[in-house]
């Protein structure tokens, strides 16, 4: 079945910039997404992108989509300490448009 | 614009009691789904409902979960009787209609004891 893969933890120094990965298997995705969500809270959209751009630019997030290696990734400049939440990779799949989720990865802001 | 709105946001029950979620979506927004997240993982899908109906239910435990949105705006999950492996966090969520972005609730933290 479809599957979405994240690494699990990322850690970095405010300031320095933050890149966070995303593998998926269903190559007829059309909506792929960034959620954020913070302890204790619900998932906040940060961002999407339609699958026949590459690139999505919005203040200091900044999506990259490679459709022939299905990796989407995020980059959030100047990471800052209430960037520190886990942010969740999230995937349209199938006829039903179904979102299929990966693990999350947990971003550390050290000051 | 007011978001999703649940209740209670927080639950803690004995295992073999039952127990009611309730969600209110975003005005105007015809789908309605509720995800179960256990913690270190992804939300997962129990149901979708396109206003009053379902649209997907297949990873709903039926024999012991159920939801309705009997007028196609609020709708309540329940769970009878819980059981251990319940212990999620249980979130609503809303859009303007199938596939289109979903916006989330805070969610309710039910603990089984």
């Amino acid at each position: 079945g479809e599957d979405v893969e994240q690494s699990l933890f990322l850690s970095v120094r405010e300031g320095d910039s933050s890149v966070i990965n995303c593998t998926y298997t269903d190559s007829s995705s059309t909506y792929l997404y960034w959620y954020k969500q913070e302890p204790g809270a619900g998932l906040q959209l940060l961002t999407y992108i339609f699958s026949n751009m590459d690139m999505k630019q919005d203040q200091r997030l900044t999506v990259l989509l490679n459709k022939k290696d299905k990796h989407l990734s995020l980059r959030i400049a100047d990471t800052q300490t209430g960037d520190s939440a886990i942010y969740f990779c999230a995937v349209e799949a199938g006829n039903n448009r179904k979102l299929i989720w990966g693990l999350g990865t947990s971003l550390a802001v050290n000051p | 614009e007011a978001g999703v709105a649940q209740s209670p946001r927080y639950k803690i029950i004995e295992k073999r009691q039952s127990v009611a979620f309730w969600c209110n979506p975003i005005s105007g927004h015809a789908t309605l789904y509720w995800y179960q997240q256990i913690l270190g993982q992804g939300p997962k899908l129990l149901i979708q409902f396109q206003n009053n109906g379902v649209v997907d239910d297949s990873q709903l435990p039926k024999d012991r979960f159920s939801a309705e949105r009997l007028k196609g705006v609020d709708s309540t999950l329940k769970i009878q009787p819980a059981k251990l492996e319940d212990s999620a966090v249980y979130l609503c969520a809303s859009s303007f209609s199938e596939g289109h972005e979903q916006f989330f609730g805070p969610g309710t933290r039910l603990t089984v004891l």
